[in-house]
């Protein structure tokens, strides 16, 4: 399996526009989640999704962001408009169900390489 | 007070020393324990996890739970220079619905010189 993948890579644009992140979760995880890193405040999660419907989205900062799981192979991210102050990296993570791979342990999220967006 | 605190460093050390690092958190609810390891640009990778107080062991790696202090450390023995990254404690509850959520520290930045 390639992992999860997630493009663009990096992103550069500039306050007001609309921004899309995309991923593409590791085949047969059933769990998706979104975070976002920043030096400020580390890794936070936005919003996870569990069998393609959002479970908790406290994580998402303002009506400005909103996220999709139209089916188990794809997820998206989107921010319109976007801010300076929206500029980190985001992170794609998966994983199967509770316990699986780990045993007896929780469940391990796969990250992806992230996506660095950068709003002038 | 934040769930989950953990001291950013960065931390600088020789090559063959033994490093120590350090999260505490206030919600007794957590139940793992893990440890990610995160390379410049790229995504965190698990690397250990525990699930009640005492040690672990994984070849040069400790990984130390204390429930009554909420207190849990990493220990690196005989650190090389490829154990120079960021290393980012998380800890998880099963919620209601019986799915999990990790809580993050923002990571400790760690360069062993050669």
């Amino acid at each position: 399996d390639a992992g999860v993948i997630q493009s663009p890579r990096h992103e550069v644009t500039e306050m007001g526009q609309e921004v899309t992140l995309r991923c593409k979760p590791i085949s047969g995880h059933d769990y998706l989640f979104w975070y976002r890193q920043t030096m400020m405040r580390g890794l936070e999660l936005l919003i996870y999704f569990n069998n393609n419907v959002p479970i908790d989205d406290s994580g998402m900062p303002e009506d400005r962001f909103s996220a999709k799981m139209p089916n188990a192979s794809f997820s998206t991210l989107k921010i319109q408009p976007s801010e300076p102050r929206d500029s980190a990296v985001y992170f794609c993570a998966t994983s199967g169900p509770r316990g699986d791979g780990l045993a007896g342990g929780p469940s391990e999220q796969f990250f992806g390489p992230g996506t660095r967006l950068t709003v002038l | 007070q934040k769930e989950v605190e953990q001291d950013p460093g960065p931390l600088s050390v020789p090559e063959g020393a033994i490093v120590s690092l350090n999260c505490t958190y206030s919600n007794s609810a957590f139940q793992y324990f893990m440890w990610y390891r995160q390379y410049s640009r790229k995504g965190p990778e698990l690397l250990m996890y525990t699930y009640s107080s005492g040690n672990k062991e994984d070849g040069r790696f400790t990984a130390q739970v204390d429930k009554s202090s909420k207190y849990i450390s990493l220990f690196i023995r005989d650190s090389q220079p490829s154990d120079s990254a960021t290393y980012l404690c998380a800890m998880s509850a099963i919620t209601q619905g019986g799915s999990e959520k990790l809580v993050f520290g923002k990571g400790t930045k760690l360069t062993v010189n050669p």
